[in-house]
Parts: structure tokens; sequence; C-alpha cells
């Protein structure tokens, strides 16, 4: 079975251009999330999607963004590119809340984000 | 490959030690508790997890050991070999509708074991 993927692995921007990320999540699994893990920082919880709606986000500016497509697959978008946006991009999904036995999320390897 | 962190507080154990990382948690409304283990250039990996009726859990060569009191909670891997190198990350969550199984991870502690 096929794991969470993510899309692009790498890519470099520059100051103000906008950039979206892709994630595929494991098959029946309908939440998405997304982390930023600035270097040298841990990860900070982004954006919560479940059955095509945000439920949550994060403590970011309104340029972040995404959306989650019928298919549960997943877009983070972010706007007017600033450096320390510079990361790498995590996506994880789970099963719906409490469904099955654990709240595990199970994380992609990342788009790792350089802007210039 | 890539560094995840590199200011992150290092644990440096000898190959075949035990090793204790421990990891301090601030929601005392967390039902809920994981340690991810993410290698250079890759994404967390699951290692063990535990609820909060729970004070200890075993799995094959980690334990994890969870104080409510304190909001403590602590990895401890047995026999550590090389390829336990890497950073682990604990998380939380409440586990309700409003956050669903969104974690909050803490800062990392990066593990170096030396042959």
């Amino acid at each position: 079975e096929a794991g969470v993927t993510q899309s692009p692995t790498h890519l470099i921007k520059t100051r103000g251009q906008q950039v979206t990320l892709r994630c595929s999540p494991i098959s029946g699994h309908t939440s998405v999330y997304w982390y930023q893990q600035a270097l040298g920082l841990g990860l900070q919880f982004l954006l919560w999607y479940d059955e095509g709606e945000e439920r949550n986000r994060g403590n970011f500016p309104p340029r972040f963004s995404g959306r989650q497509f019928p298919n549960y697959s997943s877009e983070l978008n972010v706007n007017a590119l600033e450096l320390e946006d510079s990361a790498l991009y995590l996506c994880a999904s789970s099963l719906a809340i409490l469904a099955g036995d654990t709240g595990e999320l199970f994380f992609g390897e990342g788009s790792r984000l350089t802007v210039l | 490959g890539e560094s995840v962190g590199l200011h992150l507080p290092t644990l440096s154990v000898q190959e075949g030690d035990n090793s204790i990382i421990n990891c301090a948690y601030s929601n005392s409304a967390s039902d809920y508790f994981i340690w991810y283990k993410q290698e250079s250039g890759k994404g967390p990996q699951f290692i063990i997890d535990i609820r909060s009726n729970m004070d200890k859990r075993q799995g094959q060569r980690v334990t994890v050991l969870l104080n409510k009191t304190v909001k403590h909670l602590s990895l401890q891997i047995a026999a550590t070999q090389p390829g336990d190198s890497a950073v682990y990350f604990c998380a939380e969550t409440p586990r309700n509708n409003n956050a669903g199984n969104m974690l909050t991870f803490g800062g990392g502690t990066r593990l170096m074991v030396k042959p």
C-alpha cells in the first residue's frame, strides 16, 4: 500500500513568487494535515483538512492557504513568498478523528522549499 | 542527506547502551501522545504511542513513560544501535472535534549513536 506522497520533493523560488505543493494521502484516509519544519526548528502546524473542509489552521498568515479535493488529495499554496518561508513542508494523513485504534499521523517525505 | 535541525539538543550514546529521551508537554487536556523518529531528509516515522489512561507502554526495544502529574514524557531505547541515530520528536493531541488528530510537536532531540 502506498504511503503519503508529496510533490515536488525540492523546489527553489524567489521572493514574491507563489508556490503550490501537493499531497496524496494514504488510501482510505480522509484527513490531511500540513506542517512546516524550518531548519533548526520543530514541526509547526499549518492546516487541517477533513472531508474537503478546512477544520483548523495554525498561527500562519493568510498567504498560506490550501484545499482538499474530493479524492482527499490536498494542495498547499503559499503566496508572496518570503525568505523565512524556506522550510520542509510535510503533509500527513490519518483516518477521521476517533476512527480506528490510534490517532497516528502518517507523514510523507516532504517538499523542501528554498526561497532566494 | 539534509540536516533536520542544526540547533537541537543532542544525546550522544555508545552503541549497545540504553538511551532515554525526555519531553515536557504543555497541554493538560492532551489525551494521546506519540513519539516520532525523523532521519535526515525524511518525514517523521511513528515509533510508539500512549494514551493518557496509561503510564507505560512497551514496544520492540522501546518504552514510553507518561507522567501526567508533571506533564512529562520519555522514550527509552534499549540496546541503542547506529540505525537509531535520528531526531526524535514527542507529540501530543487532545483528540477532540476542534483538533482532530492534529499533533503539537515538541522541539526534538538529536540522538547520535557512537560505534
